[in-house]
């Protein structure tokens, strides 16, 4: 069975900052392994996809990393407008596209 | 792009009652998720459709709940009889069929409390 570990569960940083966030997973074949923020009250929405290792994704001050066991979400210079969950999901092989998710890392950012 | 959309937003019933959900996915998508997200948790999948074909299911998903999608197009999902342990948020999702990771683009949920 399909398994996320996301560390830390909160995370409080000041305005400017940076951290990374870890994502550890088990899987029988990694088709993909997912990013999304979720902000209170919303739905999940869509940041990267990493599929093999030592592939890596850039959005602003995002940056997703990936090994054959871990991934990394960095954040650069963050802002106060960053703070909000962040999930990690793994999709197998044969699994037509469901997705496990971890618990999520709660950040937030302070001025 | 109009976006996954869930209706309704909150629901708080009592125990025992039936509730049904719906939700309007992207229009050109023909893949459909349901998910159950708590308190504290990532989401949980529930049951996928491809096109108006139920194609998986969940252990977490007892007899009391059912799941439709009757003519590809927006699926309803309805709990019988619920129960406390049945409040959480309720997210759908949906992706388009061309590629297996094609990522899922989620709705803002309904919310269900039971009391």
């Amino acid at each position: 069975e399909d398994q996320v570990t996301q560390s830390p569960e909160a995370l409080r940083l000041q305005e400017g900052e940076s951290s990374s966030l870890n994502c550890s997973y088990t899987v029988s074949g990694l088709r993909g392994l997912f990013w999304y923020r979720q902000d209170p009250g919303k739905g999940p929405e869509f940041l990267f996809t990493l599929y093999s290792a030592g592939e890596e994704k850039e959005k602003e001050r995002l940056k997703a990393t990936l090994t054959k066991k871990e991934s990394f979400l960095h954040i650069t210079a963050p802002k106060p407008e960053d703070s909000a969950t962040y999930l990690c999901a793994v999709q197998g092989i044969g699994t037509a596209s469901k997705l496990t998710f971890g618990t999520g890392t709660r950040l937030q950012v302070m001025l | 792009d109009t976006g996954v959309s869930q209706d309704p937003r909150h629901k708080i019933t009592k125990r025992g009652q039936n509730v049904t959900f719906r939700c309007d996915p992207i229009s050109e998508h023909n893949r459909l998720y349901w998910y159950r997200q708590t308190l504290g948790q990532g989401p949980e999948f529930l049951t996928y459709f491809q096109n108006e074909a139920q194609l998986e299911k969940s252990r977490l998903l007892s007899d009391r709940f059912s799941a439709e999608r009757p003519k590809g197009s927006f699926s309803t999902l309805e709990i019988q009889r619920t129960e406390q342990g049945d409040s959480a948020m309720y997210l759908c999702a949906s992706s388009p069929d061309t590629l297996l990771d094609s990522p899922l683009h989620f709705g803002n949920g309904t919310r269900l409390t039971v009391t």
